[in-house]
């Protein structure tokens, strides 16, 4: 079965340091999204993506964030200055053509900022 | 993908009860809902959803119920079995958009034998 992978799985940075989050989602997927999820807190949006740029991001995507698709296969998250607060698991999600296509989500990487 | 926090509500069922989690919604605009379960280490995982056109869907073993008047959902898991424990999560989202998902604060299951 087809299914979204995440490298790191864990990723330990020093606060300032740039981190980029790496993404592989199902192959035949065209909508991809990050979401993050803050310890002992709910699942939040952070961008979504399609056609090659942004359709939607949320008020936690400011200016230290970004993505890209470098190529047919992978999706990145980039964070250009780590802050404390950025610790967090980070999700990348993928889904179909349809609006009610499910979104399935990747392992997570685990983003640890010192 | 750990979900926890002591802020997390938790449900304790035994083993082959019936379980029942609930969840209400923010959005009236919201069109579509899903539960994901989310174990330790993992990131969601995709269980059932629902369209608003409907009020009910049954899986295997799970049920939904969408109730629009008072934006509620629940999610129903027939007898209950050691390997649902997990945290599940409702999401929300509208159609018309690129469908972003907006969680739920989340519940957690423990089932004991």
């Amino acid at each position: 079965e087809p299914e979204v992978t995440q490298t790191p799985s864990h990723q330990v940075t020093q606060m300032g340091q740039e981190v980029i989050l790496h993404c592989v989602p199902i192959s035949n997927h065209l909508y991809f999204y990050w979401y993050r999820q803050i310890l002992g807190q709910k699942v939040e949006f952070l961008v979504s993506f399609y056609n090659n740029e942004i359709s939607e991001k949320s008020e936690i995507f400011d200016d230290q964030f970004s993505v890209e698709r470098p190529d047919g296969s992978n999706f990145t998250l980039k964070i250009r200055s780590t802050k404390l607060e950025d610790s967090a698991m980070y999700f990348c999600a993928s889904r179909g053509t349809y609006s009610t296509d499910t979104q399935y989500f990747g392992p997570g990487t685990r983003l640890t900022v010192l | 993908g750990e979900s926890v926090g002591l802020h997390l509500p938790t449900l304790s069922v035994q083993e082959g009860d019936n379980s029942i989690i609930n969840c209400a919604y923010s959005n009236s605009a919201s069109d579509y809902f899903i539960w994901y379960k989310q174990e330790s280490g993992k990131g969601p995982q995709f269980i059932i959803d629902i369209r608003s056109n409907m009020d009910k869907r049954q899986g295997q073993r799970v049920t939904v119920l969408l109730n629009k008047t008072v934006k509620h959902l629940s999610l129903q898991i027939a007898a209950t079995q050691p390997g649902d424990s997990a945290v599940y999560f409702c999401a929300e989202t509208n159609t018309g958009t690129a469908s972003k998902l907006t969680f739920g604060t989340g519940t957690r299951l423990q089932v004991t034998l």
